[in-house]
């Protein structure tokens, strides 16, 4: 299993710019999340989805949206990418249960640059 | 809205010191996670806690949740130069939807 796949690694953008940053999950999970990480901020929530055909906002949904294509897919897009919006973003999946440990599993990470 | 701080937001230790970081909700969480995030890398789970005053413990890591699941901790004894990273505590929403991720600790173990 690869488990959480994101794509891609590393992308430089200009201000204006769009792009769509891609995330994968192998393990069946229902929930997903993006989240951008910047330093001394710790990770807050972009945007999640706790189901197939749902999407919510998170704590700093501005210049985001989102989609979620099938279970499996949960993609990020920037529509006009701004220099605040340099950060390294980070999906995460988990599979929600009352009864055993709720473990958020995360890619990789992209780290992205706004010139 | 619902916040999660941590405590401190840098630490350096003495390799073989003990270290601690501190966790605090604004509200009362059902349960609590702990997360490590290698220099470079992607959190990873390291521990959930759900009951009041629980305490659980992974080789040298001691995690413990307060009494009032508004607060809790994550000790370190002994620590290692394995155990350079940040920290992060993470609690759920009041709809647990999502998840609320302190600001980390992120520790420096000098050899």
């Amino acid at each position: 299993n690869a488990g959480v796949t994101q794509t891609p690694k590393f992308q430089v953008l200009k201000t204006g710019q769009s792009m769509t940053l891609q995330c994968a999950q192998d393990m069946n999970h229902n929930s997903m999340y993006w989240y951008r990480q910047d330093p001394g901020m710790g990770l807050r929530l972009i945007y999640y989805s706790a189901s197939e055909g749902t999407t919510d906002k998170g704590e700093v949904p501005n210049g985001y949206n989102v989609s979620r294509l099938n279970k499996r897919e949960f993609s990020l897009r920037l529509e006009s990418a701004a220099p605040s919006q340099t950060s390294v973003y980070f999906c995460a999946s988990s599979q929600p249960s009352y009864s055993v440990e709720e473990t958020q599993y995360f890619g990789p990470g992209t780290r992205l640059l706004v010139l | 809205g619902q916040q999660v701080m941590q405590i401190p937001q840098y630490q350096h230790v003495q390799e073989g010191e003990d270290f601690t970081t501190y966790c605090n909700s604004s509200t009362t969480l059902s349960n609590i996670q702990w997360y490590k995030q290698r220099p470079g890398g992607h959190p990873v789970f390291l521990i959930q806690l759900v009951k009041s005053g629980e305490v659980k413990k992974q080789k040298r890591l001691t995690f413990q949740f307060g009494e009032a699941k508004k607060n809790s901790s994550l000790h370190i004894t002994a620590t290692q130069t394995t155990d350079v990273g940040t920290y992060f505590c993470a609690g759920p929403s009041n709809t647990g939807n999502q998840f609320y991720f302190g600001t980390g600790t992120s520790l420096t173990v000098i050899p």
